[in-house]
């Protein structure tokens, strides 16, 4: 079955030092990838598409790769700042034929002054 | 309003009860999501409208669980003799196009429905 897999364990960084998460996906062949940023009691906010044929997607302190081979997407975001701090969810088609998504559990990022 | 909105914020009803929940899409959205989250979980997809049309209704978990988007515009989603099970936070999102373009979805604050 398809399954999506992003760090369970919240990843604790400090203020300025680049945050990496990840995103693996098994028995999928998504034509696209979403990063979401969740914060307590919020709906997910859109941060990044990336499509299956880029690389690389950049903005401002944030930017997205795809790699189809590996099957995995990373989300870095650069001189973090507390604010950086909530949950990041990865989100790919559904292949239904339609927009609909498929999360994952999502990574908590603590970023302490 | 500018944003997806949802109410109630927070309902609490007694197992059994039926409960109705509405979603306000962003004006002009085509495409309408509701999903369930659970605790310490990514949102699960529940069903999917174009326009009125219900056209993907593959995640809902029961035949207790009823969506629908008469207009076009503003969305029910309705759950009949609720169980425990059903607590979690019930959000809705709405995207500009129809079919399998790539696109962002708008997310809602959510309902979060307690079942006593």
């Amino acid at each position: 079955s398809q399954k999506i897999e992003q760090n369970s364990e919240a990843l604790n960084i400090q203020e300025g030092k680049t945050a990496t998460l990840t995103c693996n996906y098994t028995n999928y062949s998504p034509a696209y990838l979403q990063w979401y940023r969740q914060d307590p009691g919020r709906g997910p906010v859109f941060l990044l598409l990336i499509r299956e044929n880029e690389k690389e997607k950049r903005k401002e302190r944030l930017k997205v790769t795809f790699d189809t081979t590996l099957k995995q997407s990373l989300f870095h975001i650069t001189a973090s700042q507390p604010a950086d701090s909530a949950t990041y969810l990865c989100a790919l088609d559904g292949n239904s034929g339609y927009s609909t998504l498929t999360f994952g559990k999502g990574t908590m990022l603590l970023v302490s002054p | 309003g500018a944003g997806v909105s949802q109410s109630p914020r927070y309902k609490v009803a007694k197992r059994g009860q039926d409960v109705a929940l509405r979603c306000d899409p962003i004006s002009g959205h085509v495409s309408l999501f509701w999903y369930q989250q659970a605790l310490g979980q990514g949102p699960e997809f529940l069903t999917y409208f174009q326009n009125e049309a219900q056209l993907d209704k593959s995640g809902l978990p029961s035949d207790r669980f009823f969506a629908e988007r008469p207009e076009g515009s503003v969305s029910t989603l309705k759950i009949q003799r609720t169980q425990q099970e059903d607590s979690a936070v019930y959000l809705c999102a709405s995207s500009l196009a129809g079919g399998s373009s790539n696109q962002p979805q708008h997310f809602g604050d959510g309902t979060r429905l307690s079942i006593l």
